[in-house]
């Protein structure tokens, strides 16, 4: 059974913290690592697709890192805003051809 | 906006009733996915359709009916559901099933329907 974990599950930050969470996936057949934000009553948005191992994205405050070896990708955003309140969802791409989702780290920044 | 829309965002469906719920992509892909996710469990996979095929059922019961008339649409028909049922509904597209070839494009949510089962 292929496992993705996020963690913290749920995250509370004043405006203005730095924050990070993790998600974890299985180190073999790894074709891709995704990252989606999502609003409460909207679509989940894509943020990034990771193939590489020691890959780094950004957009704007936010990045992540990619470690395939290990299994493990790591979400920053520094500087948060109240905007960047939702809840961030990690999916695994092997060779199911399947995306196995987290699920996810809820991020509240507090004005 | 994603450009993937489902209508309807709130159904709430008796266990005789029969319902469907509509996807539509406005962004030319040719692949289309239906996700379920019931409270506090990750988003899961039920069908996907690659060119109006479809290539994969996730072990989903038979009273779940998808339909793909064309790569815009797509439909999820639903008869004789149980309360344990009840969740958000979510489609996706991309521009091809996620893995043909090593694809890794990405998928385009809609905002899902939150379905009720009395």
């Amino acid at each position: 059974i292929l496992n993705v974990e996020q963690s913290p599950q749920s995250l509370h930050v004043q405006e203005g913290d730095s924050t990070n969470f993790t998600c974890s996936f299985p180190s073999s057949n790894f074709y891709a690592l995704h990252w989606y934000r999502w609003e409460t009553a909207k679509s989940p948005e894509a943020l990034f697709v990771m193939t590489l191992n020691g890959d780094e994205k950004k957009k704007g405050r936010i990045s992540a890192t990619l470690n395939t070896k290990e299994g493990y990708s790591y979400l920053y955003i520094k500087g948060s805003q109240p905007e960047d309140s939702a809840t961030y969802l990690c999916a695994f791409h092997g060779n199911t051809g399947k995306l196995i989702f987290g699920q996810g780290t809820t991020l509240q920044v507090k004005p | 906006e994603t450009g993937v829309t489902q209508t309807p965002r709130h159904l709430v469906m008796g266990m005789t009733n029969k319902k469907s719920l509509k996807c539509e992509q406005h962004l030319g892909h040719n692949a289309m996915y239906w996700y379920k996710q019931s409270a506090k469990k990750p988003l899961e996979l039920m069908f996907v359709y690659n060119f109006k095929e479809q290539t994969e059922n996730n072990s989903v019961p038979s009273r779940f009916s998808p339909e793909c008339p064309n790569s815009s649409h797509l439909f999820l028909h639903l008869h004789t559901l149980q309360p344990e049922d009840s969740a958000l509904y979510l489609c996706a597209s991309s521009p091809i099933r996620v893995g043909v070839a090593g694809e890794v494009n990405e998928q385009f949510f809609g905002p899902g329907t939150r379905l009720t089962v009395l």
